[in-house]
């Protein structure tokens, strides 16, 4: 079975700085897609970035980016330049390809620091 | 963009109730699931619907849980006979398939479901 591991319960940084949230998964398949979630206080689930697992390059969507290592079956989000509205429960998920369910990781509370 | 909708935004029952929470997919999209969210814990997966029947379920979705398509456009969860521990936030979501462009899943915003 799929699991998706964060192991960082809480994270805090300072307005402007830079933060990495932690993921590692564990599964058998080669080809899968790999999503990070944020979830504020509304707890609306929004999509931040994914990631195509058959491809090398690192997904990067404006300030967010991943680095993702496939052969580690690590997969980081990365905050640039982070704002006070990035503050948010954030989600690590991983889904095969082809459509199934997607597992998800116990989150990561990130807080922002003016 | 395209939404995913779903309603009401909050559903309070009584234990032994039956409620059903309604999702309206996105109207191109194949693939239909139900996730829920125990406050404070990590996104469960509950069941995932593809051509008007289940395609895959957790052990979460036990007898008192079912799905329907009724038409061409909603899709709905019913708990049969609610218990304390089905307090959660519900999320729908539907993705289209085939498409590796668009191989992700869109949510909607929740039905929060407090049963008393």
């Amino acid at each position: 079975a799929q699991t998706v591991t964060q192991s960082q319960p809480e994270m805090s940084v300072q307005e402007a700085e830079t933060v990495t949230l932690s993921c590692t998964y564990d599964t058998s398949e080669s080809d899968y897609y790999l999503f990070w979630y944020k979830q504020p206080p509304s707890r609306q689930m929004i999509l931040v970035i994914r990631q195509e697992a058959y491809k090398q390059q690192n997904a990067t969507e404006n300030r967010f980016s991943v680095n993702f290592q496939k052969a580690a079956k690590s997969f980081s989000l990365k905050i640039s330049d982070s704002q006070l509205g990035d503050a948010a429960m954030y989600f690590c998920a991983y889904r095969r390809a082809g459509a199934g369910k997607s597992t998800f990781g116990d989150g990561t509370t990130l807080t922002v620091k003016p | 963009e395209p939404e995913v909708t779903q309603t009401p935004s909050h559903q309070v029952t009584q234990m032994g109730q039956e409620v059903i929470l309604r999702c309206v997919p996105i109207s191109n999209h194949l693939y239909f699931y139900w996730y829920r969210q125990i406050l404070g814990q990590k996104v469960e997966f509950l069941v995932s619907f593809y051509n008007n029947e289940i395609s895959e379920k957790s052990e979460i979705f036990d007898d008192q849980f079912s799905v329907e398509r009724p038409d061409g456009s909603n899709f709905t969860l019913k708990i049969r006979s609610t218990k304390l521990e089905d307090s959660a936030m519900y999320f729908c979501a539907s993705s289209e398939v085939g498409s590796s462009a668009n191989e992700k899943l869109f949510f909607g915003s929740g039905t929060q479901l407090s049963v008393l």
